[in-house]
């Protein structure tokens, strides 16, 4: 069992609709939960990061972290087609500690 | 500079030369990091410096892998005696510090540094 689950889709979205990404893993040690989004050949850039049970909203995207359920997911609220990428989960034990990545999540966002 | 720097963006290697993969870090940056992601793949972890210090090489994959940060600035990644296995993109990451947590916590990521062994 991998540290980190992500299903690899593609998840298929409508433009405008709502896009739901979920991420498990396996330390319980884990504090700090960070969601990446990765272009075709780019690197990963920060979306947000939550590190408390709940939701947490920046604009279109909201986190969800349940640390009993050892799970973390990202809405994407009005899915535009720049949203197509693929999105990386990502979680650390520890302030300063390396990041352990989910294998990500492609979503396609169609117009 | 205003963000994470890597050169070369790309290297195209005989198998069993050695490569030097260089990082510059977001200015003041404490920590640096060097993951490695294969094609399809999520970043896998590789080393990780506090200023000069090698706190972790955990995840380098073998000796012919070494990672050095000597003035705790730039840091070069090199690989001796390339092997196929080794192509992949491998990306440098920089946080704003070990302590505290919360946003100084938060890796930035280069552009990476593409490497195809043939």
């Amino acid at each position: 069992q991998k540290e980190v689950e992500q299903n690899s889709g593609p998840l298929s979205v409508p433009e405008g609709a709502i896009a739901s990404l979920n991420c498990t893993y396996s330390d319980r040690g884990s504090q700090s939960f960070f969601w990446y989004r990765q272009y075709s050949g780019k690197s990963p850039e920060l979306i947000m990061f939550i590190y408390s049970n709940g939701d947490k909203e920046d604009g279109r995207f909201t986190a969800q972290l349940n640390k009993a359920s050892q799970y973390v997911s990202l809405l994407i609220r009005d899915s535009q087609p720049s949203d197509s990428a693929t999105y990386l989960c990502a979680v650390n034990r520890a302030a300063g500690n390396k990041l352990t990545f989910g294998g990500g999540t492609r979503v396609l966002v169609k117009p | 500079g205003a963000g994470v720097s890597q050169s070369p963006r790309y290297k195209v290697a005989k198998r069993g030369q050695d490569v030097a993969l260089r990082c510059d870090p977001i200015s003041g940056h404490v920590s640096l990091f060097w993951y490695q992601q294969a094609l399809g793949q999520g970043p896998e972890f590789l080393t990780y410096f506090q200023n000069e210090a090698q706190l972790d090489k955990s995840g380098l994959p073998s000796d012919r892998f070494f990672a050095e940060r000597p003035e705790g600035s730039v840091s070069t990644l090199k690989i001796q005696r390339t092997q196929q296995e080794d192509s992949a993109v491998y990306l440098c990451a920089s946080s704003r510090g070990a302590t505290g947590g919360g946003f100084q916590e938060t890796q930035y990521f280069g552009p990476g540094t593409r490497l195809l062994v043939l």
